[in-house]
């Protein structure tokens, strides 16, 4: 069955950065891009970014652009998202999401950063 | 950027009743529009992609229409369990989200 499983929960103090993974399972991974979106508490979701990781191509929102970076690693299944120069608004719960005929069918189960000082 | 707007942003109502959300993109967007469902704690969850198919496995109470701007969301007849949180997303440019829709139970 196919699962995405992400790394445990992270604290962060303002200015640094954190890295995500996301491992799959269950698909062929270069077969479908990878999305990542976020959701702060008690917020609405957010979408940060896509990645192809058959090619390694990647898009941004625009309002990530220059802070959001998302690679893979395919010999082991793996995705990343790392955000940087971090702030207390980017505390969030984040999610990767498999990408299938221009939706995301199957999810994460979520990795909370928390930005704190 | 595409924005796209839910209303209403929440709902009261009833088991059994009928309920419809819609949704409005900024531009033409197509059929690429997607409903997801999110109970609290947990990610959320595919119904319906490119504006009017079923996800595998939803129950068909669910139903999407609408192309171009406007789209609407239909639980024909609502359950315990349809009691959450639904956002609409366009994949059309990138994949902005509406601010979601709050169901609850009246």
């Amino acid at each position: 069955q196919v699962q995405l499983v992400q790394s445990g929960a992270e604290v962060k103090k303002p200015g640094a950065s954190v890295k995500v993974s996301c491992k799959a399972s269950g698909y062929t991974f270069t077969s479908y891009d990878i999305n990542w979106v976020r959701q702060a508490t008690g917020q609405g979701l957010e979408w940060m970014g896509w990645m192809n990781p058959n090619s390694g191509n990647t898009g941004y929102a625009q309002k990530f652009q220059g802070r959001v970076t998302i690679t893979r690693n395919t010999s082991i299944s793996t995705a990343y998202m790392e955000l940087s120069s971090l702030r207390s608004e980017d505390t969030a719960v984040y999610y990767c999401a498999r990408y299938r005929v221009g939706s995301s069918d199957y999810w994460g189960q979520g990795t909370l950063v928390t930005v704190s000082s | 950027d595409i924005q796209m707007t839910q209303s209403p942003s929440s709902l009261s109502a009833s088991v059994g009743d009928r309920v419809t959300i819609t949704c409005r993109a900024s531009q033409s967007i197509s059929s690429y529009l997607n409903w997801y469902q999110q109970k609290p704690g947990k990610a959320p969850k595919l119904l319906i992609y490119a504006a009017s198919s079923l996800q595998s496995g939803v129950p068909s109470r669910f139903s999407g229409s609408g192309s171009g701007t406007d789209f609407t969301l239909t639980i024909s007849s609502l359950q315990p369990e349809d009691f959450a949180t639904y956002y609409c997303q366009q994949s059309y440019s990138t994949g902005s989200f509406g601010q979601g829709t709050k169901l609850e139970i009246k």
